[in-house]
């Protein structure tokens, strides 16, 4: 049973463009949302993070925004850039330091210039 | 850098052999977490440690084991190694208190098995 659905698997923006990707979940338990960027041959590293206290969260040109009721988040890259060309991955946890991180399958990110 | 170490980078070894992979957390960091990322199941949770004790398990198979010792360095013992244990193993390491769940990741040992 996937807990967390990622959505598209690979996606293409031009330089400036939006993009966007989408996760949902299931267990309604979740309660910390962040999103990991992984460049190849590297390590996922914390890109931006939310508490479904809030319906959205902005830091630069990320931004989540956070649909409680429908059990769903999105990662928007404003103005993106190409190299913001990534692995993109959303994962929920309970929002409890020290509990494991749920994953969901990557997104592939290709920026075209 | 994440501050999180892990050796080797590569491993290459047969099936049916026995490999260690190593992972040193990030300073002051007691909780140290074990990541299988393949192809076909992207990054799944295998098992946490925490200041040496175990502390949570996930998807992690019989033939996997851990440990985490007083100096605070983990290990994750993979025998009996079969071709679909291939995989990108990461280790990841958080303290165990604050309000978010902040996991920081090494840079990955990419293990194969012929």
């Amino acid at each position: 049973q996937q807990q967390v659905k990622q959505s598209p698997q690979s996606l293409i923006v031009q330089k400036g463009g939006i993009s966007i990707i989408n996760c949902a979940y299931e267990n309604t338990a979740f309660d910390y949302f962040p999103w990991y960027q992984q460049f190849p041959g590297k390590g996922p590293a914390l890109l931006i993070a939310i508490r479904p206290d809030v319906s959205e969260k902005k830091e630069g040109r990320f931004t989540i925004s956070f649909n409680k009721s429908a059990k769903q988040f999105s990662l928007h890259i404003m103005d993106s850039q190409p190299g913001d060309s990534a692995t993109y991955f959303c994962a929920a946890s309970s929002n409890q330091a020290g509990t494991a991180l749920i994953f969901g399958k990557g997104t592939t990110l290709s920026v075209s210039s | 850098d994440s501050g999180v170490t892990q050796t080797p980078k590569h491993l290459i070894t047969a099936t049916g052999q026995r490999v260690t992979l190593r992972c040193s957390p990030r300073s002051g960091d007691l909780s140290v977490y074990w990541y299988q990322q393949s192809l076909d199941q992207g990054l799944q949770f295998l098992i946490q440690y925490y200041n040496g004790e175990e502390r949570a398990k996930g998807n992690i198979l019989e033939r996997f084991s851990a440990q985490q010792f007083p100096d605070l360095h983990s290990e994750l013992n993979l025998s009996s190694l079969e071709l679909g244990d291939s995989a990108l193993y990461f280790c990841a390491s958080s303290v165990l208190t604050g309000p978010d769940n902040e996991q920081f990741f090494g840079p990955g040992t990419r293990l194969t098995v012929l």
